[in-house]
């Protein structure tokens, strides 16, 4: 069955430091990627997504993701993290040629400190 | 343009209770899709509707059931509330019902936070 996985359930790091949240696979046709962020007690905003062309995809608020086909990962990272940016964060899969459904991750919580 | 707009926001259901929970998708999104997410979790797909066809459903019991309007909006059904029920609930929306070679964005409203006491 395919299914996400985020190895992190909670990642802490200093303001200004860099991030990387993990995000791992797993189907053997051509996924359909997604990163979204959660603030408490809001909706899903999508950061980015990768369809196919580029493997490194640029989203907003200066987030950025980089396909791995070889890994099965789809990495977001962030040079420069600011304390707005404390969340949760998920990944998201739609399969190819699905209804598109989207399998997400468990989520990782993304604490800054000051 | 609006977003995808869910009603209501808050909402407190004893159990055995049936609950209704709206969206209006984008302007000119066909299709829409409904998500369960209990605290701690990542959301769980539930339905998916299309051209007011259910075009997908995820492991969830017969107590759901949704529909699609002509004007695209969409209605999420759970009868018979248990307490395992308690949850966001989130609509999403997005201009086709298959992910293709352009790929098919998936944009997500607030959410309906249910609590069943």
């Amino acid at each position: 069955a395919q299914s996400v996985t985020q190895p992190d359930i909670h990642i802490t790091v200093s303001e200004g430091a860099s991030l990387e949240l993990r995000c791992n696979y797993s189907y053997g046709a051509t996924p359909y990627l997604f990163w979204y962020v959660q603030s408490p007690g809001q909706g899903l905003q999508l950061l980015l997504k990768y369809f196919s062309g580029d493997t490194l995809v640029q989203g907003i608020k200066g987030f950025e993701a980089e396909f791995k086909r070889s890994q099965s990962s789809f990495n977001l990272r962030k040079p420069s993290v600011h304390w707005s940016d404390a969340a949760e964060y998920f990944c998201a899969v739609v399969i190819s040629g699905n209804t598109g459904k989207l399998i997400f991750g468990q989520g990782t919580t993304l604490q800054v400190k000051p | 343009d609006a977003g995808v707009t869910q009603s209501p926001t808050h909402l407190i259901k004893t159990r055995g209770q049936h609950v209704t929970l709206r969206c209006s998708p984008i302007s000119g999104h066909k299709s829409v899709s409904w998500y369960q997410q209990v605290l701690g979790q990542g959301p769980q797909f539930i339905f998916q509707y299309y051209e007011k066809e259910e075009r997908g459903r995820g492991n969830f019991p017969d107590r759901f059931s949704a529909r699609q309007f002509p004007n695209y909006s969409s209605e999420l059904n759970v009868n018979a509330l248990l307490l395992g029920d308690s949850a966001l609930y989130l609509c999403a929306s997005s201009p086709r019902v298959r992910t293709g070679a352009f790929g098919n964005t998936i944009y997500f409203g607030e959410g309906s936070w249910l609590t069943v006491v």
